[in-house]
């Protein structure tokens, strides 16, 4: 059973715009980490924010911890076709397992 | 190898049929976990290794399930009686500490197709 939800399931846009994708759950993690998942390959850490309220660039995506870790967002400004992928946020909680969310599959077009 | 390896890549068996699965990771890795991964979804744990001892085995679906990593290093997920329902990408990973904010490195998957 998934704890975590994100939103939207599925995203496909155009070069150059915005977009945001959402992780939510009901239960509390002590971090949360966002992946990104080609196919025939197996997810690759993007960041891991630790911290309720911690903001983290990474060039032109932005990931944010909820105050009350329980939801976690990803930004992409101007998204190029390169981050068409499978993005996945995972919770841990006080243990090594991570619960992964259900993903999100964004295909930017050019 | 500098990552993960999994092998075989691609398994085709049929309904019946046992199958193992080999996860080479990363050397030193203390760390070693097995997700299941559904078409379009996001990763279901199985079980989690820290050296050679089984720490956690609920997500494994059923007593089908069997994993092991008798010397610490390389695991065997082994599937018995497959079932058109264990279709699926079988991930494994590897992370060098122990801790929730440490990373996982994940191998590139075996894909079982159960026919």
């Amino acid at each position: 059973t998934q704890l975590l939800e994100q939103s939207p399931q599925f995203l496909s846009i155009q070069e150059g715009e915005n977009l945001t994708v959402y992780c939510n759950s009901s239960s509390v993690f002590s971090s949360l980490q966002w992946y990104r998942q080609e196919p025939g390959e197996g997810p690759v850490l993007l960041v891991t924010v630790v911290t309720g309220g911690e903001v983290k660039k990474l060039k032109r995506l932005t990931f944010q911890f909820g105050d009350a870790r329980k939801d976690s967002s990803l930004h992409i400004t101007a998204a190029q076709p390169g981050d068409t992928g499978l993005y996945l946020c995972a919770g841990a909680e006080n243990t090594d397992k991570l619960i992964f969310g259900t993903g999100t599959r964004l295909q930017v077009f050019p | 190898g500098a990552g993960v390896s999994q092998s075989p890549r691609y398994k085709v068996a049929k309904r019946g049929q046992d199958v193992a699965l080999r996860c080479d990771p990363i050397s030193g890795h203390v760390s070693l976990f097995w997700y299941q991964q559904a078409l379009g979804q996001g990763p279901e744990f199985l079980t989690y290794f820290q050296n050679e001892a089984q720490l956690d085995k609920s997500g494994l679906p059923s007593d089908r399930f069997f994993a092991e990593r008798p010397e610490g290093s390389v695991s065997t997920l082994k599937i018995q009686r497959t079932q058109q329902e264990d279709s699926a990408v079988y991930l494994c990973a590897s992370s060098t500490l122990t801790g929730p904010n440490t990373e996982a490195f994940f191998g590139q998957g075996t894909r079982l197709t159960v026919v």
